[in-house]
């Protein structure tokens, strides 16, 4: 079935390290995104790509690195810069496409620094 | 780019319809209203959009005023099932900046038996 796969569920991270975060897709979608959720809020925007090779900063990306090598992947590298990296991350991807296109979004992964 | 606003939490009684409001004073002609819902702790699901005109389908139905500024999600029979965090989203569907989806803080939908 088509669909997009983080992993992993759960996370855990001493202070101080970098994580990586994976994200997979096999829709063919040239765009992916990555959202962070804080408890009780909603999505902030860390980083989009369009195309591979590409990626663009969101609202909130401090702290945070992609890359982009493969149409299929976007990984997220959590690094020890960010200061609070405890939270719920969403990946999605979507055509790249003017009008009507509709995000699809993986189950997320739950990032704790202890 | 255009921003919205959800009251943070409703009731709804099971069996009634459910008319979540959304207001987005600032939206432009280019920009589309998506609403997803998110059940607690899974990736947020995609459930229906416009651009001007209403739109039904078989989850539910937009009303956009003719302003465009606000809108209306209206789920005609709610079931338990359907409490969760519903987000209405604007999404620039050509120019600039186009593709980019921006979710607010939803309404939590609180269906009681």
């Amino acid at each position: 079935d088509g669909g997009i796969t983080q992993s992993p569920k759960y996370l855990f991270r001493k202070e101080g390290q970098n994580v990586t975060l994976s994200c997979e897709q096999n829709l063919n979608h040239d765009a992916m995104y990555w959202y962070r959720q804080d408890p009780g809020q909603g999505l902030r925007l860390i980083y989009y790509s369009q195309i591979v090779n590409d990626f663009q900063k969101g609202d909130i990306a401090e702290g945070y690195s992609v890359s982009r090598e493969k149409k299929e992947s976007f990984p997220l590298t959590v690094t020890s810069a960010q200061k609070n990296p405890t939270a719920f991350y969403l990946c999605a991807s979507s055509a790249w496409d003017r009008g009507h296109t509709e995000a699809f979004f993986g189950q997320g992964t739950r990032l704790t620094v202890v | 780019d255009a921003k919205t606003t959800q009251p943070p939490s409703m009731d709804c009684a099971e069996g009634r319809a459910a008319n979540l409001p959304c207001n987005h004073s600032t939206i432009s002609g280019n920009e589309y209203v998506y609403w997803y819902r998110q059940i607690h702790s899974q990736g947020p699901q995609y459930i229906i959009h416009g651009l001007k005109n209403n739109e039904t389908n078989e989850m539910a139905s937009l009303i956009i005023t003719e302003d465009r500024k606000s809108s209306t999600l209206i789920l005609p029979h709610a079931t338990l099932r359907d409490t969760a965090v519903y987000y209405c989203i604007v999404r620039v569907a050509w120019g600039d900046n186009f593709n980019k989806f921006y979710f607010g803080s939803g309404t939590k939908l609180n269906v009681k038996p």
